[in-house]
């Protein structure tokens, strides 16, 4: 089945600079990949995915990058805010048709320090 | 409805008994997912629906847990012989087709004692 790495485990970074997440997958086959932002107590929210027809995609502040090739995406966000301060987790779905279970990443929890 | 909808937001009970989670995916939905997150980690697939029949329950961890959804809507997670190590948030999520984004509840949060 499908594996998920997800790093750094944790990650502090400046108000107003660049944080940059990293999953790596096992599956070659696995064609999606969604970024989840957890608050503490609340449910994980879909802030951005991306499809393995792809390389980049990019909303506002916040983009995914995927190379199949190496089977890695990363999560960008620029010009961080308080407000970005989460877990983050990845995922991807594996293969096999039908298949529609996420497998996520141990996630990141991301500090942005004012 | 707007979101997904998950009963109760707590569930505090005590070992050996029986419990029901409730979820209410996003209306016109016809994919429906539970997951397990333990403090810490990323939540755990448990069991996916498409329509009424179980697609994939690969994730339930035993005969202990089962899982229904009779009219293709709402989904009935449910654990007999409750153990202190099914203490968990359980989230439901929902999708609206193959590998459309799936969208969490809340979660329940599943307390052992």
């Amino acid at each position: 089945g499908e594996n998920v790495e997800q790093h750094p485990s944790t990650l502090s970074v400046q108000e107003g600079d660049s944080a940059v997440i990293k999953c790596t997958y096992s599956d070659s086959a696995s064609n999606y990949f969604p970024w989840y932002k957890q608050e503490l107590g609340k449910r994980p929210q879909l802030i951005i995915d991306i499809r393995s027809n792809v390389g980049e995609k990019k909303d506002q502040r916040i983009a995914v990058t995927l190379n199949k090739t190496a089977k890695h995406f990363s999560l960008h966000i620029t010009e961080t805010q308080p407000e970005d301060s989460a877990v983050y987790f990845c995922a991807a779905i594996g293969s096999n048709f039908g298949n529609e279970k996420l497998t996520f990443g141990t996630g990141t929890r991301l500090t942005i320090i004012p | 409805g707007a979101g997904v909808s998950q009963t109760p937001s707590n569930k505090v009970t005590e070992k050996g008994k029986y419990v029901e989670l409730r979820c209410d995916p996003i209306s016109g939905h016809t994919a429906l997912y539970w997951y397990r997150q333990s403090l810490g980690q990323g939540p755990e697939f448990l069991i996916y629906f498409q329509g009424t029949g179980a697609a994939d329950d690969s994730g339930l961890p035993n005969d202990r847990f089962f899982a229904v959804r009779p009219e293709g809507s709402v989904s009935t997670l449910k654990i007999q012989r409750t153990e202190r190590g099914d203490s968990a948030v359980y989230l439901c999520a929902s999708s609206g087709g193959f590998e459309g984004p799936q969208h969490f509840g809340d979660g329940t949060r599943l307390s052992i004692l």
